[in-house]
């Protein structure tokens, strides 16, 4: 299968900082998603994104095709946003692999 | 009840024992999905069910067993299971598979403890 790698494993940031996490994918792709798994537990789909940019909010997410990366920006940070982000990438919606996740540390 | 439940949220059983565990979602939607989360793995899309129908089985071994009586309620069955299957197993559901873009939404996850 695709081989999904994402970076940082772990970033600890102040509240009010901004951030970029980045996927990287090993083949092309039609689905690319990112994904926001929070303290406790729940996962929240956040994009669907296999080629361009998209915003929701504070997040936005930018995909190049091309050169097989996804960027995952997060801007003002809150504590609320602590948790582990995943990308997930795949030929279609039904069959896609997920990276090891990003697990963000958000300090009041 | 609202979005997608699950039950039960945790379990413990025997590498004897068959057990399942239940998803159900009020959310009106038709695809459904299986995944796991091991503490050592990244996460796993299992299964894919759509209109009720298994659309994707992704290299599953068959001591896990998918159902999907309706569009509503999704069973996953389990037996003679191996410690490393230990994992939180999340259920989620999206109004159809397929289509791009289609959010899904998940469930709070069973922990299951194989012994």
């Amino acid at each position: 299968g695709i081989q999904v790698e994402q970076s940082p494993p772990d970033l600890i940031l102040q509240e009010g900082a901004n951030s970029t996490l980045r996927c990287n994918f090993s083949d092309s792709v039609n689905n690319l998603q990112w994904f926001h798994q929070n303290p406790w537990g729940q996962l929240i789909n956040l994009f669907y994104i296999p080629s361009g940019t998209k915003q929701n909010g504070r997040l936005s997410a930018t995909t190049v095709a091309t050169e097989r990366y996804s960027l995952l920006y997060i801007s003002s940070s809150q504590t609320t946003d602590s948790g582990v982000y995943f990308c997930a990438a795949g030929p279609n919606f039904n069959k896609f692999y997920f990276g090891s996740g990003t697990k963000l540390n958000v300090k009041p | 009840e609202t979005g997608v439940t699950q039950t039960p949220r945790h379990l413990v059983m025997g590498m004897t024992n068959k057990k399942s565990l239940k998803c159900e979602q009020h959310l009106g939607h038709n695809a459904m999905y299986w995944y796991k989360q091991s503490a050592k793995k990244p996460l796993e899309l299992m299964f894919v069910y759509n209109f009720k129908e298994q659309t994707e089985n992704n290299s599953v071994p068959s001591r896990f067993s998918p159902e999907c009586p309706n569009s509503s309620h999704l069973f996953l069955h389990l037996h003679t299971l191996q410690p490393e299957d230990s994992a939180l197993y999340l259920c989620a559901s999206s109004q159809d598979k397929g289509r791009p873009g289609e959010t899904q939404y998940f469930g709070p996850g069973t922990r299951l403890l194989v012994l």
